[in-house]
């Protein structure tokens, strides 16, 4: 079975400060990836990263930052410098080979960035 | 190039009544998934179908909802005889005829409330 466990429900941070969001998955498919997408208030879902298990480089995007970690099954989302705009509820999502292309998705972790 | 569409944004419906949803892919993509958004939740798979095939429908309810995509036209999923229990935000996603982990790119959504 496929398993996306993010741990915290809700975050709140002043603006600036740097916040990790934690993200860990279970599969035994050998080829997998992972994503993590971000939906703000008004509701759309918004992709921000893919990556395939095969990858553990960590990347970086301007303020957002991902490590990706197999040995501990885990894919952290970093924003730095944290900004209002951010607020919304962010999620990490899997998908295995075995799995016909379907998402697997975790319960997502809300943040609240206050000024 | 238009994103994926969704009509209606918004659907209110009396228990009992049919519910119907349709979502345009993105241009080039012949994949669509349908999601389903209960309140504070994360996003459930229900069904992933391509043009005239349903290919993986594990995630819908055995009974009340159905799925298609014809050859013409968009995606529809339907919910006949809708109750309170079915209100939640359904997302549909769209990706091109690919390999494996190919993005899914999402719509704004449909928000259903049942009265």
């Amino acid at each position: 079975a496929q398993k996306v466990t993010q741990a915290q429900t809700e975050i709140s941070v002043v603006e600036k400060e740097d916040v990790t969001l934690d993200c860990v998955y279970e599969t035994r498919d050998t080829t997998y990836y992972l994503f993590w997408y971000k939906q703000p208030p008004s509701g759309e879902l918004v992709f921000l990263i893919r990556r395939n298990s095969f990858d553990e480089q960590n990347e970086i995007s301007g303020r957002y930052s991902w490590n990706f970690q197999k040995s501990t099954s885990s894919f952290n989302f970093t924003i730095t410098a944290s900004q209002v705009v951010d607020s919304a509820v962010y999620f990490c999502a899997l998908l295995g080979n075995t799995g016909f292309q379907k998402l697997v998705f975790g319960t997502g972790t809300r943040l609240l960035v206050s000024p | 190039n238009a994103g994926v569409m969704q009509n209606p944004r918004h659907l209110v419906r009396r228990r009992g009544q049919e519910a119907r949803l349709r979502c345009s892919p993105m241009k080039g993509h012949s994949h669509v998934y349908w999601y389903r958004q209960l309140p504070e939740e994360g996003l459930k798979f229900m069904v992933y179908l391509q043009k005239e095939n349903i290919i993986d429908e594990s995630g819908m309810p055995k009974e009340r909802f159905s799925a298609e995509f014809p050859k013409e036209g968009p995606s529809i999923l339907r919910i006949q005889q809708v109750v309170r229990g079915d209100s939640a935000a359904y997302f549909c996603a769209s990706s091109p005829p690919s390999d494996l982990g190919s993005e899914q790119f999402f719509g704004p959504g449909t928000r259903l409330t049942v009265l």
